[in-house]
C-alpha cells in the first residue's frame, strides 16, 4: 500500500542511548517532516527536508539529527536520548500540493 | 509568525447532533491553506477537510463543513449528524503558500467526545 511507513512503532530507551527512527515513503514526495507530539503541546516540527540531500531545522531541533540520503527515506536520530525526548513521533511527506501524508507514529519512551 | 489557536480544549456532542469546533489564526499572508485533521485513539492523523484561502466558498466533505471567515481569520469545523466514530482529537492547521518549505502550523487540538 502506498503511504508513509515509520519504523519502529514502539521503543523504550535508557538515558544516554542512541537510536534512529526511519521514515519511508513510496509516493515520490519531495518534502518530508518529523514532528513530535506531546500532551497539551500539539505537534511541533523537529526537522524537515525539501528534497534529497537537504535538511533544515524546525521549531524544536535540539538533541536530534536527520538525514535524507535517499528521496524516499528520512531518518531521525537521537544521539544521546534524554527523558525530555519521550514523545510520540510522526513523520509526514508531501509533494508540492496541500496533501500531507502521515505515518502512524512511533511511541518512544526514555527512562 | 503565523499562529493557530483552538480555544476549546474539550467538546462533547450527543450522537446525531451537530457540533462546531473553533479555530482562529493569525497571518499577514493572503495566500494560504487551512486544514482540519482528525486523530482518533489509533493515533493516525486523518485529513478531514481543507480550504484554500483564495476560495470564498466554504469546503464541504459529507457531514463535515467549514465556516471560513478570511477577514476575521476564523476557520470553524461543523460536524453534522455526529457519530460515535467522530470521537477524536481535532487539529486545525495552517500552511503558508509562500516559500518552499510547506510547513504546517498546528493548533493544540480539541478533544471531541460523542455521547450515545
Amino acid at each position: 500500500n502506498a503511504g508513509v511507513t515509520q519504523t519502529p512503532k514502539f521503543r523504550v530507551l535508557k538515558t544516554g542511548q542512541s537510536m534512529t527512527l526511519l521514515c519511508a515513503q513510496d509516493m515520490n514526495h519531495e518534502y518530508m517532516y518529523w514532528y513530535r507530539q506531546d500532551p497539551g503541546m500539539g505537534l511541533r516540527l523537529i526537522h524537515y527536508s525539501v528534497g534529497e540531500g537537504t535538511t533544515a531545522k524546525g521549531e524544536v531541533p535540539d538533541g536530534y539529527n536527520v538525514s535524507r540520503l535517499k528521496k524516499q527515506n528520512f531518518l531521525l536520530g537521537l544521539e544521546s536520548a534524554a527523558p525530555s525526548q519521550t514523545s510520540v513521533y510522526f513523520c509526514a511527506s508531501s509533494y508540492a500540493t496541500v496533501f500531507f501524508h502521515f505515518g502512524d507514529g512511533t511511541r518512544l519512551s526514555i527512562l | 509568525a503565523q499562529t493557530v489557536t483552538q480555544s476549546q480544549p474539550e467538546m462533547s456532542v450527543q450522537e446525531a447532533e451537530t457540533v462546531t469546533l473553533s479555530c482562529t489564526y493569525d497571518t499577514s499572508e493572503s495566500d494560504y491553506y487551512l486544514f482540519w485533521y482528525k486523530q482518533p485513539p489509533s493515533r493516525q492523523m486523518i485529513l478531514v477537510i481543507r480550504q484554500e484561502a483564495y476560495k470564498q466558498q466554504n469546503a464541504t466533505e459529507n457531514r463535515f463543513s467549514v465556516n471560513f471567515q478570511k477577514a476575521a481569520k476564523s476557520f470553524s469545523l461543523k460536524i453534522s449528524d455526529s457519530q460515535l466514530g467522530d470521537a477524536a482529537m481535532y487539529f486545525c492547521a495552517y500552511r503558508s503558500d509562500a516559500g518552499n518549505n510547506r510547513k504546517l502550523i498546528w493548533g493544540l487540538g480539541t478533544s471531541l467526545a460523542v455521547n450515545p
